[in-house]
């Protein structure tokens, strides 16, 4: 099964750059690599999708290696809101079940 | 758009007590997908329909858990009996794409706690 990880948590300052990796080792070849934020009391919310090098949309980047064995979600400058955790998604390459990472909580300081 | 909609948005329920869980997906979407997130285990998958069809249910975790979807507008999860370790946030969540890899809006999620 897809063991998706990801830091537990990671801290940072209004303005700055914020990388966010997920390693998932087993991953199926042909579907998107998926990131979610959630907020507190919330449901997760769709951020990004990509399936391999990288993709840019208003609010954030996603790297993907060759490899997919891993990927990198980048967000720019972010303010106190970004605050909340973030969650990729991948599909299993043997099971073909979908499974979220365990989420990285992100705070952003002032 | 109202979004996804769940209810009840809290259920407090003693155990053995059925407890039935309720989503309105986006209208137009065809795909609607419940998951459950505890600490411990984390967003889990459960069970996902497309065109109001069961594709996936290998995530429920037993039989005491089922899932039905009677048209596009409307599907319930119901626990039967609740024991306490289902307690969790219950997430519905609608697609216009077929399969969980694709764009998910999900619902603010329905607190399940079982005495």
């Amino acid at each position: 099964l897809a063991k998706t990880t990801q830091p537990i948590s990671m801290d940072s300052y209004e303005g700055q750059e914020v990388n966010i990796t997920c390693s998932h080792n087993n991953i199926a070849t042909n579907d998107y690599i998926t990131w979610y934020q959630q907020f507190p009391s919330q449901g997760p919310r769709f951020i990004i999708q990509g399936y391999k090098t990288k993709v840019t949309n208003e609010v954030a980047s996603l790297f993907i290696p060759a490899d997919r064995k891993s990927s990198t979600l980048s967000l720019p400058r972010v303010s106190l809101s970004d605050t909340a955790v973030y969650y990729c998604l991948v599909e299993d390459s043997g099971t073909y079940k979908y499974i979220f990472g365990t989420g990285t909580r992100l705070k952003v300081l002032a | 758009d109202a979004g996804v909609i769940q209810s009840p948005r809290h259920e407090v329920t003693e155990m053995g007590q059925e407890v039935t869980l309720r989503c309105k997906p986006i209208s137009g979407h065809n795909s609607l997908f419940w998951y459950r997130q505890t600490m411990m285990r984390g967003l889990e998958l459960l069970i996902y329909f497309n065109n109001n069809v069961p594709i996936d249910d290998s995530g429920m975790p037993e039989d005491r858990f089922s899932a039905k979807m009677p048209n596009a507008s409307f599907s319930t999860l119901k626990i039967q009996p609740s024991e306490p370790r289902d307690s969790a946030v219950y997430f519905c969540a609608s697609s216009s794409a077929p399969g969980p890899g694709d764009e998910q809006f999900f619902g603010p999620g329905t607190r399940l706690t079982v005495l």
